[in-house]
């Protein structure tokens, strides 16, 4: 039961475009939507994450969309760089003992020069 | 810097053998989770542990088993390894849950079972 859908699979930009990845969940608990980065050979990083009392946050080129009553959130990267080139996962979690994340299945973001 | 240091980037094993997979974390963090990675299914959380000696079954646990026997280090067990858990696996470590505290990955262990 995938609990978090990402979209899509895989992304091709050109140098200076916008970067938009989807999510939609279908827990109602969920309270918090982190997005990581994970370059190759290294493991996920936190991003940028979102509460859903907001409906849109900002940091730098990077914004999270909230959409509560649709259950979804998306990332969009603004000016896209080579350097952005990586793979991204959104992920939702809801208060518990650690806080377990349930991450999406990741889309692999190409930006070309 | 937080550091969650993974013993080995590679490892290759045998069917049937029990394989210990190791994390440190050196940041004093409360929690510690392990989970594979594979393409097209993201990452799936194995277990997790919130404090010492205490562990929880994540969403994939079956065939695997955990370790925590001192704060800084969580180990993951095959203890009987088949082909299917041919993966990546990645450790992470965090505060508890109050903040929203983000998660610090390690760099991962690439297992492969023969």
């Amino acid at each position: 039961q995938q609990q978090v859908k990402q979209s899509p699979q895989s992304l091709i930009v050109q140098k200076g475009g916008i970067s938009i990845i989807n999510c939609a969940y279908e827990n109602t608990a969920f309270d918090y939507f982190p997005w990581y980065q994970q370059f190759p050979g290294k493991g996920p990083a936190l991003l940028i994450a979102i509460r859903p009392d907001v409906s849109e946050k900002k940091e730098g080129r990077f914004t999270i969309s909230f959409n509560k009553s649709a259950k979804q959130f998306s990332l969009h990267i603004m000016d896209s760089q080579p350097g952005d080139s990586a793979t991204y996962f959104c992920a939702a979690s809801r208060s518990g003992s650690a806080r377990q994340l349930t991450f999406g299945s990741g889309t692999q973001l190409t930006v070309l020069p | 810097d937080v550091k969650v240091t993974q013993s080995s980037r590679y490892l290759v094993k045998r069917t049937g053998e029990k394989v210990f997979l190791e994390c440190v974390q050196d940041m004093d963090h409360e929690n510690m989770f392990w989970y594979r990675q594979d393409p097209g299914l993201g990452l799936r959380l194995i277990y997790f542990s919130y404090d010492v000696k205490m562990k929880e079954k994540g969403d994939i646990p079956e065939g695997y088993s955990v370790s925590r026997e001192k704060k800084e280090r969580f180990s993951l067990i095959l203890e009987s390894a088949s082909t299917n858990q041919t993966s990546m696996y990645l450790c992470a470590s965090s505060f508890p849950q109050g903040g929203d505290q983000p998660q610090h990955f390690g760099d991962g262990t690439r297992l492969s079972i023969l």
